[in-house]
């Protein structure tokens, strides 16, 4: 079974920086299995990104995803103040699929 | 507009089995998946499986293997979760998603049905 660790489990900014937040899977997973969600707590997940690189609809363009193998990346590049909540990365494929732990981005 | 309504709060025993529902509007209900995710109190987001809607063929996450029944009803495109043998870790709010087989991602979401085990 895959196992997805995203790092870090928590990355303090401020409004306008750029957040890095990483997933790294422990075998080689196809780019188009990747997705990325933004959950804020007490509402459903929203989709982001999938197929590691493509916006869902809606998605503003401060949002980017990439990577292959085993090492996917999600960019927020200005953070705005509904950003700093809690991010996932998430594998579904021929395996029986599996989230990361989750980031959670704070303000400084 | 595409939703996806869940049932009600659920209140279980130990030992007891709950079965969530999932009624689905707005698309064509059999060009899509429906996976199950779960998210315990603190801790984060857990892939349960998901459900193939056309033969209802199943892909389900290693730790519910045995203890979970994921089907569908394509007359009412509506999806069920049952979980069975319910311990107090079983607590949690659980989601029904729609499934992209094209794009492997979950783009719709029920809001959300929570479970307590005491």
């Amino acid at each position: 079974e895959i196992v997805l660790t995203q790092s870090p489990g928590t990355l303090s900014l401020s409004p306008g920086d750029r957040a890095t937040l990483s997933c790294t899977a422990s075998h080689y997973i196809t780019s188009t299995s990747l997705a990325w969600y933004q959950h804020i707590p007490g509402q459903p997940p929203r989709l982001l990104i999938y197929g590691a690189s493509t916006r869902a609809t809606g998605i503003p363009d401060r949002f980017s995803g990439s990577g292959s193998g085993t090492d996917f990346t999600l960019i927020i590049s200005r953070l705005e103040p509904e950003d700093f909540v809690l991010y996932y990365c998430h594998h579904y494929g021929s395996s029986p699929g599996a989230f990361g732990q989750g980031t959670k981005v704070e303000i400084k | 507009q595409v939703q996806l309504v869940q049932s009600g709060p659920e209140v279980k025993k130990p030992g007891a089995s709950v079965k969530v529902s999932c009624k689905t509007s707005g698309y064509t209900f059999v060009n899509f998946g429906i996976g199950w995710v779960r998210q315990a109190p603190g801790q984060g987001l857990e892939w349960m499986g998901w459900v193939g809607t056309y033969y209802g063929h199943t892909n389900y996450a290693q730790s519910f293997q045995g203890r979970v029944a994921m089907t569908t009803d394509t007359s009412t495109n509506t999806a069920f979760m049952e979980l069975r043998g319910l311990t107090s870790d079983d607590t949690a709010v659980y989601y029904c998603t729609r499934l992209s087989l094209a794009y492997y991602a979950m783009d719709v979401w029920g809001q959300g049905t929570t479970v307590t085990v005491s």
